[in-house]
């Protein structure tokens, strides 16, 4: 089953916008992944984030934590037709190497 | 540096037969771990090998079983295939917290 849902399911911008996807999540976590996937490809992982973190830059993403309202968002900053893809949050519950739990996904188009 | 690669890229099978995926993981990666992705939906995960044992299992029946080599590459392998069963197989490799994914192979079941 889906640990949660990201919001909003598809999401159209125009280049050089910031692009927001939101990400909640049901039980307790050790840490957060998010990945992208082009076209039903492989996924591409992105940025993790652990529990006793509220916030991680990497370029042009920036990714918070909230665990008390179990949710997360992923900002991508002056977004490129090359982001075009499907973002995915991804759950860890423990410390150690662990299954990841998924959400369902936010299609991501940039139009020039 | 390779990075996670799978084989093969597509696999057409039909209903009660047999498939066996195969997956290398990234260099110095001791966890492997394998997921099913349906159309429009999340990766759902099926189990994971450490140490050529399998160490976590997610809710998948006895037809989805798996090894790992002492060189850390794996295999899925799902038995009396179904309708149900197509889908792009991800296997995923990890020596920390960070999971890195191969290009998956995608199984249609005819």
């Amino acid at each position: 089953s889906q640990q949660g849902e990201e919001d909003p399911q598809a999401l159209s911008i125009q280049e050089g916008e910031n692009a927001t996807m939101n990400c909640s999540y049901k039980t307790s976590i050790n840490n957060l992944q998010w990945y992208r996937q082009n076209s039903g490809r492989g996924l591409v992982h992105l940025i993790l984030i652990r529990s006793n973190e509220r916030e991680k830059h990497s370029g042009r993403l920036r990714v918070t934590l909230d665990t008390s309202k179990k949710s997360s968002s992923l900002l991508i900053t002056a977004s490129r037709a090359a982001d075009t893809a499907s973002y995915f949050c991804a759950t860890g519950n423990t410390g150690t190497a662990s299954k990841l739990t998924f959400g369902t996904g936010t299609r991501l188009q940039v139009t020039l | 540096d390779a990075g996670v690669t799978q084989s093969p890229t597509h696999l057409i099978k039909t209903r009660g037969q047999q498939v066996t995926l195969r997956c290398s993981p990234k260099s110095g990666h001791d966890t492997v771990s394998w997921y099913q992705q349906a159309l429009g939906q999340g990766p759902q995960f099926i189990f994971q090998y450490y140490e050529e044992e399998e160490r976590q299992r997610g809710n998948f029946p006895d037809r989805f079983s798996g090894h790992q080599f002492p060189n850390y590459s794996s295999e899925l392998n799902v038995n009396a295939l179904l309708l149900g069963d197509s889908a792009l197989y991800l296997c995923a490799s990890s020596l920390g917290l960070e999971q890195f994914f191969g290009p998956g192979t995608r199984l249609t079941v005819l």
